[in-house]
This record gives C-alpha cells, sequence and structure tokens, in this order.
C-alpha cells in the first residue's frame, strides 16, 4: 500500500480557502486517492475520492496532478465547524481484488480560527 | 444518516473483563469490515480483517486471542476484547465498505476504558 505524507498541522481562519497536499510518490496504476475527515471521538468520515484531474462534490474539490504522485485537498470557506483532523489514503478499489483495507498515515490537523 | 453502526459507543469495566463490541452495516450486506484501534492524538491504526463466514485476517503484532473476531452474519461483526487490562484502552472503530470499489463507511466508535 501506497505511503502517504501530510503536513502535520495548517491554521486558516473562517471564510478562506484551505488547500491540503499529500504525497505518494509510489502510488500505483490501480490505486484511487481516498481523503477523510476525523471529530474527535467520532468515527472518519469519507470526503471525496478521485483517480486523476479533478473530482468536486458539495463539500470539496480533489485535484490530482498527471503523474498522480500528489493530490490536494481543497475546502472553500473554512468554518469553525471544519476543524478537524483530515486523512489522505491511497489503496485499491475493493472491487479490483484488493481486500480494500485501508492503512491510516498522520494526518493533517487543520484548526479554522474565527 | 449512519450506515455503520458501532455499540456501545462507550464501555467502562474492571480489569480482567471481556468486553463485546458490535458493528453492524445498516441497510446492506458486508462480507467484509475492518477493525481500527485509535489512540489519543494518534492516527487509526488497522487491528484485523473480518469475513464473513470465514477466519478473521490479523495485522502483524495483534494478538488474534486477545481480539477475538466473528462476523456470523452480513450484517454484523464483533470484537471481544479478552481479559482486558489497562493498556488495551483506547477508541475501537470498524468500517465497512457498501458496495465493492466504493469507499468504506466508518462507524462513530467505542471509547473502552479499562480500569
Amino acid at each position: 500500500l501506497a505511503k502517504t505524507t501530510q503536513p502535520i498541522s495548517m491554521d486558516s481562519y473562517e471564510g478562506q480557502e484551505v488547500n491540503i497536499t499529500c504525497s505518494h510518490n509510489n502510488i500505483a496504476t490501480n490505486d484511487y486517492i481516498t481523503w477523510y475527515q476525523q471529530f474527535p471521538s467520532q468515527g472518519p468520515r469519507f470526503i471525496i475520492q478521485g483517480y486523476k484531474t479533478k473530482v468536486t462534490n458539495e463539500v470539496a474539490s480533489l485535484f490530482i496532478p498527471a503523474d498522480r504522485k500528489s493530490s490536494t485537498l481543497s475546502l472553500p470557506r473554512v468554518s469553525l465547524s471544519d476543524t478537524a483532523v483530515y486523512y489522505c489514503l491511497v489503496a485499491l478499489h475493493h472491487g479490483s481484488g484488493n481486500t480494500g483495507k485501508l492503512i491510516f498515515g498522520q494526518g493533517t490537523t487543520l484548526q479554522v480560527k474565527p | 444518516g449512519a450506515v455503520v453502526s458501532q455499540h456501545p459507543s462507550w464501555v467502562i469495566c474492571k480489569s480482567g473483563t471481556s468486553v463485546k463490541i458490535e458493528c453492524r452495516s445498516l441497510d446492506f450486506q458486508a462480507t467484509t469490515m475492518f477493525w481500527y484501534r485509535q489512540f489519543p492524538k494518534q492516527s487509526l491504526m488497522l487491528m484485523a480483517t473480518s469475513n464473513e463466514g470465514s477466519k478473521a485476517t490479523y495485522e502483524q503484532g495483534v494478538e488474534k486471542d486477545k481480539f477475538l473476531i466473528n462476523h456470523a452474519s452480513l450484517t454484523l461483526s464483533t470484537l471481544t476484547v479478552t481479559s482486558a487490562h489497562p493498556e488495551d484502552s483506547s477508541f475501537y472503530i470498524c468500517s465497512a465498505p457498501i458496495l465493492p470499489g466504493q469507499p468504506q463507511h466508518f462507524g462513530d466508535g467505542t471509547r473502552l476504558s479499562i480500569l
């Protein structure tokens, strides 16, 4: 499973756009990139998943360059409630023959200030 | 709404007690579920893969006789911490994908405190 590297922490202010970059130099051809959010004493919550280029949903965007060795999670106009730990994971799709297990890195603790 | 449910959400018990944690998939069948452990200020650590109808697959360093996993139905996996001691106190979380190839959904975790 590809190892991921993220900044340990980031600070931002309400209303700003936050970009969290994740490095995954050893990503394999069949690997997908998935981001999760975790609040204290809760399980991780799925944010977004992508394979290449750009993916956007109602809460975030995911930018993936052509070489796929990194990815950037973009959170538009963050609020205090976005303060959480964000995890970037790289893994085979469950349906690709892999068991689907996920190996979590250290994650990025985002602190949003008023 | 929640698609993976854990019970209990919090348990406190005496050292030497065995504790069972349930993980249920709601409105979908999960042939595979995953169990994680998370210590304060740390990331999630995968403990084992729970397979319906067969033995669980444990990660290196996880004692299978200490952490018993049973996946007897397509909607329920249980983790039993046997003869729990204070060092087993942690936050235990389960997950499952709704469909193969889809992202996993996580339960809200179980806070285990051993006195």
